[in-house]
């Protein structure tokens, strides 16, 4: 059966970077799309980006320049990588999978983003 | 940018009665709808696509409507489990990640 397991919580201060990585199970990676979504505290859903099965990128303009999304076709798993971090990026961070809607989800991600 | 608006922010319901939660679009997406429930701690689910086609393993009390600008969501007997925040998101147009600001389904 298809699984997301996402990378555990982590604790950064303003400026830093973060990776957070998404192993996928039970399902042919190489042929399918994964998403970048968070949810900040109180807040709803927010789109960061996607990456294609050929490796092609697309990040929401509020997020360009500061993401990166890659994956290691080896393991199948996907990583998302957020620089310059501030408090506003504290939130969980999902990882999905689908290429309109997202049928799978990881467990997600907390970041917290305190000095 | 298509704008999604869910209402009511928040509905009371007690167990057993129906629940119709709506999503406007701001213009037509067609049928290009989906619906997830959101649980504390947990992650997003995907419950209904295409507007009107229920995702595997999702429960039949749980429908899908609409098309074009105007969409709901029914819950036609709460069960415990389905206390939650509700959201849609359109994929008509890229980026496909558009969401409602939810609707939250508590215990009345």
């Amino acid at each position: 059966h298809v699984q997301l397991v996402q990378s555990g919580a982590e604790v950064k201060k303003p400026g830093a970077s973060v990776k957070v990585s998404c192993k996928a199970s039970g399902y042919t990676f190489t042929s399918s799309y994964m998403h970048w979504l968070r949810q900040a505290p109180g807040q709803g859903l927010e789109w960061m980006g996607i990456i294609n099965p050929s490796g092609g990128t697309y990040y929401a303009q509020r997020f360009q320049g500061r993401v990166t999304m890659t994956r290691d076709m080896s393991t199948g798993t996907v990583y998302m990588d957020l620089t310059s971090l501030r408090s506003e990026d504290t939130a969980v961070y999902y990882c999905a999978r689908g290429e309109d809607y997202f049928d799978y989800w990881g467990q997600g991600t907390l970041i917290t983003v305190s000095s | 940018e298509i704008v999604l608006t869910q209402s009511p922010a928040t509905l009371s319901v007690s167990p057993g009665e129906r629940a119709t939660l709506s999503c406007r679009a701001s213009q037509s997406v067609g049928t290009n709808l989906a619906w997830y429930q959101h649980k504390p701690g947990q992650a997003p689910r995907l419950l209904i696509f295409g507007s009107s086609t229920r995702a595997t393993d999702i429960p039949a009390r749980f429908s899908g409507s609409g098309s074009g600008t105007e969409f709901t969501l029914t819950i036609s007997s709460l069960q415990s489990e389905d206390f939650a925040v509700y959201y849609c998101q359109h994929y008509n147009n890229w980026p496909p990640g558009t969401f409602g600001q939810g609707t939250k389904v508590d215990i009345k």
